[in-house]
């Protein structure tokens, strides 16, 4: 059982489209990361968020962290086919252990 | 620039024979950490380090020593390799342990036993 759950595992839209991804856990945590990681590449950070309820904006890209601290979403407005790679959030929820969720493909088609 | 690096990029090879996959970073980072990345199961942290001499066990340690003898390097060492640890294996650092700290990753180790 992953301690971080993240829906959906795959996604397949067109260019043009929104969408959300969903980040959930039972566990609070201090903050939450989303990565995102391209094939053959390490994952890179897109956004850290810390404070519950928290809205951060990375151009068509918003991140949300629930008033919980339990979980977060990821929306992307308008996908474009350079949106396409996994995305993956990630946190630690206590010591000093780093926890990733399993990730969501998604595929944007011009 | 700063970067992680990670060698060797690929290695096949057979079981119980001994490997080391190094991993250096020239960030002067106090915090490194290796994952393991299987298909549907996002990446599993290994083994971490708070600074040097300051190893500790991930969620996924059986089968695999590091140690951090310096601060720019932590190796990852199978010492007797098993099928089951044929995976992409990723080292990242980051500054410190402190609160939503970015964590900077290698380009990947894709380790295949046979």
């Amino acid at each position: 059982t992953q301690l971080l759950e993240q829906s959906p595992q795959f996604l397949s839209i067109q260019e043009g489209e929104n969408l959300t991804v969903y980040c959930n856990s039972s566990s609070v945590f201090s903050s939450l990361q989303w990565y995102r990681q391209e094939p053959g590449e390490g994952p890179v950070l897109l956004v850290t968020v810390v404070t519950g309820g928290e809205v951060k904006k990375l151009k068509r890209l918003t991140f949300q962290f629930g008033d919980a601290r339990k979980d977060s979403s990821l929306h992307i407005t308008a996908a474009q086919p350079g949106d396409t790679g996994l995305y993956l959030c990630a946190g630690a929820p206590r010591f000093n252990k780093f926890y990733f969720g399993s990730g969501t493909k998604l595929n944007v088609k011009p | 620039e700063a970067q992680v690096t990670q060698n060797p990029r690929y290695l096949i090879t057979v079981t119980g024979k001994k490997l080391t996959v190094t991993c250096s970073q020239n960030m002067n980072h106090e915090y490194m950490s290796w994952y393991r990345q299987d298909p549907g199961l996002g990446l599993r942290q290994i083994y971490y380090s708070m600074n040097v001499e300051v190893t500790d066990k991930g969620d996924v340690p059986e089968g695999y020593k590091v140690s951090r003898k310096e601060k720019r390097n932590f190796p990852l060492i199978l010492e007797s390799p098993s099928p089951n640890q044929t995976s992409l294996y990723f080292c990242a650092s980051s500054l410190n342990r402190g609160q939503g700290q970015p964590q900077h990753f290698g380009d990947g180790t894709r380790l295949s036993i046979l």
